[in-house]
């Protein structure tokens, strides 16, 4: 079982829908949770950080994490075809540096 | 452009070849990173850096697999005698010492064994 865990999609949805991405993870120690955006052969963008449960918003994104069921969720508010990408959940845990992976979600948003 | 740079972009090789990657992260990063990300997978942990001091090392990154940052600048990833399974795509990330929240990814290089 890999440690974080992302539905791969791809998910499709009308330009102006709100997008839901989701990971699951199993290690309790993970302390801090990241949101990268990677366009196609390109590198991964950070996109959102965040270390406690609760919610973090930043223009149309919101990180949410609920460590009590171990799910890591971001919501895209009026999503653009410029969104379509592959999403990236990362965690870390106590006294490591190593950002650990889902596989990504690849979402297209279409006119 | 400040942020992390990686050469080259694209690298094809045949197989039992040699090969290097160099990785210059932004200049006020004291913390290095290399990942190799294949397709349809999300990037795995290869090693990291502070400073020139090599701390962390990952099972993937077998013998073969050599990485330095003798400067406590830029870093080179090398791969002796390459195999078909190397191929991927090798990225490198930077960050401020004890803000492994905020990694900074460059573009990555492409290897393709043949």
């Amino acid at each position: 079982q890999k440690e974080v865990e992302q539905d791969p999609g791809p998910l499709s949805v009308p330009e102006g829908a709100i997008v839901s991405l989701n990971c699951t993870y199993s290690n309790s120690a993970f302390q801090y949770f990241m949101w990268y955006r990677q366009y196609s052969r390109k590198g991964p963008e950070l996109l959102m950080y965040t270390y406690s449960s609760g919610n973090k918003e930043d223009g149309r994104f919101t990180a949410q994490v609920d460590k009590s069921s171990k799910y890591i969720s971001l919501f895209i508010r009026d999503s653009q075809p410029s969104d379509s990408a592959t999403y990236l959940c990362a965690a870390v845990g106590r006294g490591t540096d190593k950002l650990i992976f889902g596989t990504g979600t690849r979402l297209q948003v279409f006119p | 452009d400040t942020g992390v740079s990686q050469n080259p972009r694209h690298k094809i090789t045949k197989r039992g070849q040699n090969v290097t990657f160099r990785c210059d992260p932004i200049s006020e990063h004291n913390r290095l990173y290399w990942y190799r990300q294949t397709l349809g997978q999300g990037p795995e942990f290869l090693t990291y850096f502070q400073n020139e001091a090599q701390l962390e090392k990952s099972r993937l990154l077998s013998d073969r697999f050599s990485a330095e940052r003798p400067k406590g600048s830029f870093s080179t990833l090398e791969i002796q005698r390459t195999e078909q399974g190397d191929s991927a795509m090798y990225l490198c990330a930077s960050s401020f010492p004890a803000r492994t929240d905020t990694q900074y990814f460059g573009p990555g290089t492409r290897l393709t064994v043949l």
